[in-house]
């Protein structure tokens, strides 16, 4: 159980374009998700934090009008990057957090991760 | 506020040797810790995670950490390392008044050499 699944694995797109990724909670509804960048060899850096039905909450440096976040339903949340640059290049991870509460209300479950590469 | 720090960057241990790696962490508010792999160009897997319970907590692929209020900390251990180990670890800690938000180490690569 609590599988997440991110369409695509690997992108590539030209500069200028836009990328949608999508992030799906496959046996569970999920109230909460998180989106991550990850560059290489390093950490994961939290971008911004969904809610079904409301707005995102970006982290600060985030531009919210490059990296629009769409959290439209209970196991659906998705990550466009707008007008990519080679900069945008990097690994993005989701997460997403029951909305069943109980004793696993906290733990975050994660998806595979989206290789995007913008040439 | 919360903040997790994972000592060295690179651990290299032999074959079959104790595998130990390092989590120091600052939280105002009783934590949950969490402890992840990840593999080259994959996502992330919970490999334990403390939710104060026990303080000593078992993981997958023979993976353990304890928990120790009083020094902070919540190590990652193996007794025996396999080349399969070879992967990035992170450790993680959440708090419930930060909508469960996870504060991530910067993780540490560990080597496994034959």
């Amino acid at each position: 159980g609590a599988v997440v699944s991110q369409h695509p694995s690997r992108v590539i797109c030209k500069s200028g374009t836009s990328v949608k990724i999508e992030c799906r909670s496959l046996d569970f509804q999920a109230t909460t998700m998180f989106w991550y960048r990850q560059f290489p060899k390093q950490s994961l850096m939290l971008m911004a934090t969904s809610n079904e039905g409301s707005k995102a909450t970006y982290e600060q440096g985030v531009e919210k009008d490059k990296f629009l976040i769409n959290h439209a339903s209970l196991t659906l949340s998705t990550l466009t990057v707008t007008s990519a640059h080679p900069e945008d290049s990097s690994f993005y991870i989701c997460s997403a957090i029951s909305s069943a509460g109980g004793p696993y209300s906290y733990e975050q479950y994660f998806g595979p991760g989206t290789r995007l590469t913008v040439t | 506020a919360q903040s997790v720090t994972q000592l060295g960057s690179h651990v290299s241990v032999s074959e079959g040797a104790l595998v130990l790696l390092r989590c120091n962490y600052s939280s105002s508010v009783p934590p949950y810790l969490f402890w992840y792999v990840q593999y080259p160009n994959q996502g992330l897997q919970l490999l334990l995670k403390y939710t104060s319970a026990a303080t000593l907590v078992k993981g997958i692929n023979g993976f353990e950490a304890e928990f120790k209020k009083s020094e902070t900390s919540f190590h990652l251990t193996k007794p025996s390392a396999h080349m399969s180990d070879a992967a990035e670890y992170f450790c993680a800690v959440s708090v419930m008044d930060s909508n469960y938000q996870l504060i991530w180490g910067a993780g540490t690569k560990l080597i496994i050499k034959p």
